[in-house]
């Protein structure tokens, strides 16, 4: 199993529409979570970050953590053209070598 | 403020060739960290520092690898001899204390070995 696991996309979701991003990890004592969005040929930016178990609203965002499941999703309500990007689900992990791992990111496509 | 700033953005060499990336990170930052990007493996973090001292390297591939710190404002990684497996984005990212802060890329440099 990868460490950190995304559905690579592309999600294509309407203008208006909820967008559902997942990820699952491996490491069963990660304690840090980050969504992170990275337009093509740019650099990843952070959209949000979740510690505890439940959900954390920003704006249109929801980070949504499940740590018994392993899981950690991102919501985006009201889906713009302009969030059309790949999400990266990062983790902080307690053991294993690298002490922070991505997953490969799920690409997103709002249409207009 | 200036964000954190890479250069060069583009590097183009042939295989065998020494490549140095340069980082300065956001000043007042305390930890710094080195990634490669590839289609293939997704975003990697090789390297990080905090207060100018490599706390985990063990993403380094091999050591053809090298990076350092020499103080709070500067950072080089460096490859040598390059391979055309090296291609890729090279980002660096400051926090202002630890690992759990939010990272704030530079702009990444794009790295082509021929």
């Amino acid at each position: 199993q990868k460490e950190v696991e995304q559905n690579s996309g592309p999600l294509s979701v309407p203008e208006g529409a909820i967008a559902s991003l997942n990820c699952t990890y491996s490491d069963r004592g990660s304690q840090s979570f980050f969504w992170y969005r990275q337009y093509s040929g740019k650099s990843p930016e952070l959209i949000m970050f979740i510690y505890s178990n439940g959900d954390k609203e920003d704006g249109r965002f929801t980070a949504q953590l499940n740590k018994a499941s392993q899981y950690v999703s991102l919501l985006i309500r009201d889906s713009q053209p302009s969030d059309s990007a790949t999400y990266l689900c990062a983790v902080i992990r307690n053991s294993g070598n690298t002490p922070l791992v991505f997953g490969k990111g799920t690409r997103l496509s709002v249409i207009a | 403020d200036a964000g954190v700033i890479q250069s060069p953005r583009h590097e183009v060499t042939e295989m065998g060739q020494e490549v140095t990336l340069r980082c300065k990170p956001i000043s007042g930052h305390n930890s710094l960290f080195w990634y490669r990007q590839t289609m293939m493996r997704g975003l990697e973090l090789l390297i990080y520092f905090n207060n100018n001292v490599p706390i985990d390297d063990s993403g380094m591939p091999e050591d053809r690898f090298s990076a350092k710190m020499p103080n709070a404002s500067f950072s080089t990684l460096k490859i040598q001899p390059s391979e055309p497996r090296d291609s890729a984005v090279y980002f660096c990212a400051s926090t202002a204390q630890s690992i759990t802060d939010t990272q704030y890329f530079g702009p990444g440099t794009r790295l082509t070995v021929l």
